[in-house]
């Protein structure tokens, strides 16, 4: 157990349609990443979030968002869902920001857009 | 931009093999390196790291060095076994004092059978 809790294990919805992952890091880590996980194209950064502030972006598309809140969760906000949104959404998280420290991997969710 | 690529898979030992998984990288200044695994239906998890050129990472028998002349961080072990089967990522990190973010390589399935 890495101690990051993704929320849900699955989901399943239609194109058109928005959904909102939650992602809890592990207790006093201040560092929030999101990545995306497809068979073509592999593991990509989505977006890193560090004591509430957005802090990178990588490939996310205009369609999603995210945010962390005060308590340091955070949501991955996806909408007007397509086909090839169907993936594997991780949540990792770190204590700082840098990375000489460890990057903790939740189980994932997996989206699928019917 | 930072990219890492790794050898194709899936690779398939004998139990007590000797393992190889390859990764290059290319990237400017002085990232830190990782492998990272993933086995079925769960998150990655930090398998090894450097973070500096000619830093051995080792953990489980597993071991890679930091090659910066070659821009490489080759994966071995000397004697594989069934509970090794699993998919392996390599992966660059990059800091740049105010992010973070790990670049994944596309990840080598490995299978070891009896």
């Amino acid at each position: 157990d890495s101690g990051v809790t993704q929320t849900p294990k699955h989901l399943i919805t239609a194109t058109g349609q928005r959904v909102t992952l939650r992602c809890s890091p592990r207790s006093g880590d201040l560092s929030v990443y999101w990545y995306q996980q497809s068979l073509d194209q592999g593991l990509q950064f989505l977006i890193q979030y560090y004591n509430g502030e957005e802090r990178a972006k990588g490939n996310i598309l205009e369609r999603f968002s995210a945010q962390q809140f005060p308590d340091l969760h955070s949501e991955l906000n996806l909408s007007s869902l397509e086909l090839g949104d169907s993936a594997l959404y991780f949540c990792a998280s770190s204590a700082s920001l840098g990375m000489n420290t460890e990057a903790f991997f939740g189980q994932g969710t997996r989206l699928t857009v019917v | 931009g930072d990219s890492v690529t790794q050898m194709e898979g899936p690779v398939t030992l004998s139990e007590e093999a000797f393992l190889t998984i390859n990764c290059t990288y290319t990237a400017t200044g002085y990232p830190s390196l990782f492998w990272y695994v993933q086995y079925p239906g769960e998150g990655l998890q930090l398998l090894l790291k450097a973070t500096k050129a000619d830093d051995k990472g080792s953990n489980k028998g597993f071991e890679a060095t930091y090659r910066k002349e070659t821009t490489s961080f080759h994966l071995e072990k000397g004697s594989v076994q069934v509970s090794d089967s699993a998919v392996y990522f390599c992966a660059l990190g990059r800091n740049t004092g105010t992010a973070s973010k790990l670049t994944f390589g596309t990840g080598t399935r490995l299978q070891v059978t009896l």
